[in-house]
């Protein structure tokens, strides 16, 4: 199984500052077949289920706001969220979909300072 | 406009038995695999099973294997999670999950809003 961890477990941040969270596979989950690699981000607020931000490790969803980016290849992968809102208070995951079993990371916390 | 709606959970015995479903609606339902994805009280997300869209093939996690059972009626556009041998540490939010179109294996683009299995004596 590939195992996802995340770093750091919770973060906070100003208004307006950058955040970032930080995913590693314990393998990669990089095709060669098409040189994309199979890394989601999903942002979940209490209470509701998680929503998709990003796949391919940086293409955002539609709808997802410019201000959160995925950046990374291989075994290392950001998400990045450049200027932070109130409403981006979350709980972050990662997940690979190269195999199954499917795994999630453990998760990031961004808190507002 | 997707919707997926879950139904099912609630408490149940240790070894008791349980079947969630999700009603699906806004999709070609039968296109589709499906999936679903189960969070224990204030833990992660957990991948629990994947059904292919003509249900001819299936996957589940180890911590589920030969207790759980994923099912699909396609002339219904609905769901099934048939659960088995209960344990308390099956207690959890389960939520069912459409993916992204394309190929096999896809993050998810829709979740519905989950049912809570209680698992305790």
């Amino acid at each position: 199984d590939i195992v996802m961890t995340q770093s750091p477990d919770s973060l906070a941040v100003s208004l307006g500052e950058r955040a970032t969270i930080n995913c590693k596979s314990s393998q990669s989950v990089l095709h060669s077949s098409n040189n994309k690699s199979y890394l989601a981000w999903y942002q979940q607020k209490p209470g509701q289920p998680p929503k998709l931000l990003i796949y391919w490790a940086s293409t955002r969803e539609s709808g997802v706001p410019d201000r959160f980016s995925g950046s990374g290849s291989g075994t290392d992968f950001t998400l990045t969220i450049s200027s932070l809102q109130a409403e981006d208070a979350a709980v972050y995951y990662c997940q690979q979909y190269y195999s199954m079993p499917l795994t999630f990371g453990p998760g990031t916390k961004v808190d507002i300072k | 406009e997707v919707l997926l709606l879950e139904s099912g959970g609630g408490l149940v015995q240790p070894g008791g038995s349980l079947r969630l479903s999700c009603a699906a609606s806004g999709f070609t339902f039968s296109s589709y695999a499906m999936y679903w994805v189960r969070q224990a009280p204030g833990k992660g997300l957990e991948w629990v099973s994947r059904i292919s869209g003509s249900a001819a093939t299936t996957y589940y996690a180890d911590s589920v294997k030969g207790r759980f059972t994923i099912s699909r009626d396609n002339s219904k556009n609905t769901l099934y999670l048939q659960m088995n041998s209960l344990k308390a540490e099956d207690t959890a939010v389960y939520f069912c999950a459409k993916p992204l179109p394309g190929g096999n294996f896809y993050p998810f683009d829709n979740w519905g809003q989950g049912t809570l299995v209680t698992v305790s004596s």
